[in-house]
C-alpha cells in the first residue's frame, strides 16, 4: 500500500517548456487535488476533481491544466512553463462522504523553471 | 468565502515545555472539519489532528490536543511533553462538510516550530 505517489521528484525546465506532473493514490479514494506550497504563502490548491470524471479551479489555476485519468490517476500538466511556476507541487487525495475525511499527500515534486 | 489564519510565523519552545499554536478561521457553515498538518524538513505533509465541527469534545492524539471553540471560530494546536522530533511547520486547515457539495481544503499560511535542546 504505496498511499499517494507522484513522479517526478524534481524537475528542471526551461521557460517555454511543457511538463506533466503524474499522480496516483491507491486508497480507493474518491477526490484528488494539486497544490503548490511556497515560501510564506502555505498550500495554494491548483485544481481537485471530487470524483472521476470531474475537474474544478481551485485558487490559482491558470498556466495549468489536469486529468482525472481514472479513479487512482489524477495529472497535472504546464503547458508553458514559466518561472513564476518554480515551487513546490503536492498531489493529495481523499475519502469523501464517509464522514472520515481526512487528505493524504505525496511526498512532493520540487519544480525549477529557468 | 472561508479563510484560515496562522497569526504567529514562527514558535519556539524548549524540550519537555508545552507550546500553543494559534489557528482562526472564518465561514458561514456550520457543518465542516478541521485539521493540523505538520510538514517536517522532509517536506512529508502528516496530519496530526482532526476535529469535526458537530462534536463539542476536543480532539486528542496522544501529546497533541486541540481546544476547539467554534463560536470564536479558534482552533488552537497544544502539543505536551514537546520532543526534537516535533520541529516542523505547523498547518491549520479548513473543510466544509458534505452538506456543502464541494470537497476544497483551506490552508492557513503555516507556523514554524522551533524546540530547543
Amino acid at each position: 500500500n504505496a498511499g499517494v505517489t507522484q513522479t517526478p521528484k524534481f524537475q528542471v525546465l526551461k521557460t517555454g517548456q511543457s511538463m506533466t506532473l503524474q499522480c496516483a493514490q491507491d486508497m480507493n479514494h474518491n477526490s484528488m487535488y494539486w497544490y503548490r506550497q511556497d515560501p510564506g504563502m502555505g498550500l495554494r490548491l491548483i485544481y481537485y476533481s471530487a470524483s472521476e470524471g470531474t475537474t474544478d479551479k481551485g485558487e490559482v489555476p491558470n498556466g495549468y491544466n489536469v486529468s482525472r485519468l481514472n479513479k487512482r490517476e489524477f495529472s497535472l500538466r504546464l503547458e508553458s512553463a514559466a518561472p513564476s511556476q518554480t515551487s513546490v507541487y503536492f498531489c493529495a487525495s481523499s475519502a469523501t462522504g464517509t464522514g472520515k475525511e481526512t487528505q493524504y499527500f505525496g511526498p512532493g515534486t520540487r519544480l525549477l523553471v529557468l | 468565502a472561508q479563510t484560515v489564519t496562522q497569526s504567529q510565523p514562527e514558535m519556539s519552545v524548549q524540550e519537555a515545555e508545552t507550546v500553543t499554536l494559534s489557528c482562526t478561521y472564518d465561514t458561514s457553515e456550520s457543518d465542516y472539519y478541521l485539521f493540523w498538518y505538520k510538514q517536517p524538513p522532509s517536506r512529508q505533509m502528516i496530519l496530526v489532528i482532526r476535529q469535526e465541527a458537530y462534536k463539542q469534545q476536543n480532539a486528542t492524539e496522544n501529546r497533541f490536543s486541540v481546544n476547539f471553540q467554534k463560536a470564536a471560530k479558534s482552533f488552537s494546536l497544544k502539543i505536551s511533553d514537546s520532543q526534537l522530533g516535533d520541529a516542523a511547520m505547523y498547518f491549520c486547515a479548513y473543510r466544509s462538510g458534505a452538506t456543502s457539495g464541494t470537497y476544497k481544503y483551506i490552508f492557513g499560511t503555516g507556523t514554524r516550530l522551533k524546540v530547543l535542546a
